[in-house]
């Protein structure tokens, strides 16, 4: 059973929908983090997150401890949010997600 | 914004050769990661390390691994004598703390090909 359990796999949606991406953890973390992988590969850090809820521009995201739940949302999704969005648990490494695929359609 | 530098973007090496990946990492931070992502799989933990020591390591990451951050600024990855399925993007990380609080910084990775 993976740690780190994120759904959907694969999400298309078009221009302008909210979009929620799930992450279901089952270990002890000290936080979670979302990232953001491009087409190219590079990795960028969204967000980190040990309790409550994040928001930075069009992106929010949210986590319950008790539940160990997270999840990602985007409002006014625009093509440029098309990317792989990965959560990763953080106990002194980093545990990953199979990551999300998103793709926004104009 | 101070950002992880990874050199080069691309190396294409012939198998049982020796590789050395190279990665700058935000100058004041404390704990270094390397991960690998191999194509089409999710991205896995090879080692950290903090003090100038491997403070944890997976099992991908055996003898033929090995880390050093030489002169203070650059922290590697070699690999010794690579094999086709060490092939993968390798992405170098760091933080200032080991709390909640300190962020990782990840660089844009270095795609290996081994032929």
């Amino acid at each position: 059973k993976n740690e780190v359990e994120q759904s959907p796999q694969n999400l298309t949606a078009q221009e302008g929908e909210f979009i929620t991406i799930n992450c279901s953890y089952s270990v002890g973390i000290s936080a979670l983090h979302w990232l953001q992988q491009h087409p190219g590969g590079g990795i960028v850090s969204l967000f980190m997150l040990s309790s409550g809820k994040k928001k930075h521009g069009r992106l929010i995201a949210t986590i319950n401890i008790q539940e160990k739940h997270s999840s990602l949302h985007i409002t006014a999704s625009h093509p440029r949010d098309s990317a792989v969005y990965i959560c990763a648990a953080f106990n002194y490494q980093l545990i990953w997600g199979a990551g999300t695929k998103l793709i926004i359609k104009p | 914004e101070p950002e992880v530098t990874q050199t080069p973007s691309h190396q294409v090496t012939q198998m049982g050769q020796e590789v050395i990946l190279r990665c700058v990492p935000i100058s004041n931070h404390l704990y270094f990661y390397w991960y690998r992502q191999i194509l089409g799989q999710k991205v896995e933990f090879l080692v950290s390390f903090y003090n100038n020591e491997i403070s944890e390591k997976s099992e991908i990451f055996d003898d033929q691994f090995s880390v050093e951050r030489p002169d203070g600024s650059n922290f590697t990855l070699k690999i010794r004598s690579t094999k086709l399925e060490d092939s993968a993007m390798y992405f170098c990380a760091s933080r200032g703390g080991e709390s909640s609080g300190s962020p990782l910084h990840f660089g844009n990775g270095t795609r290996l090909t081994v032929t």
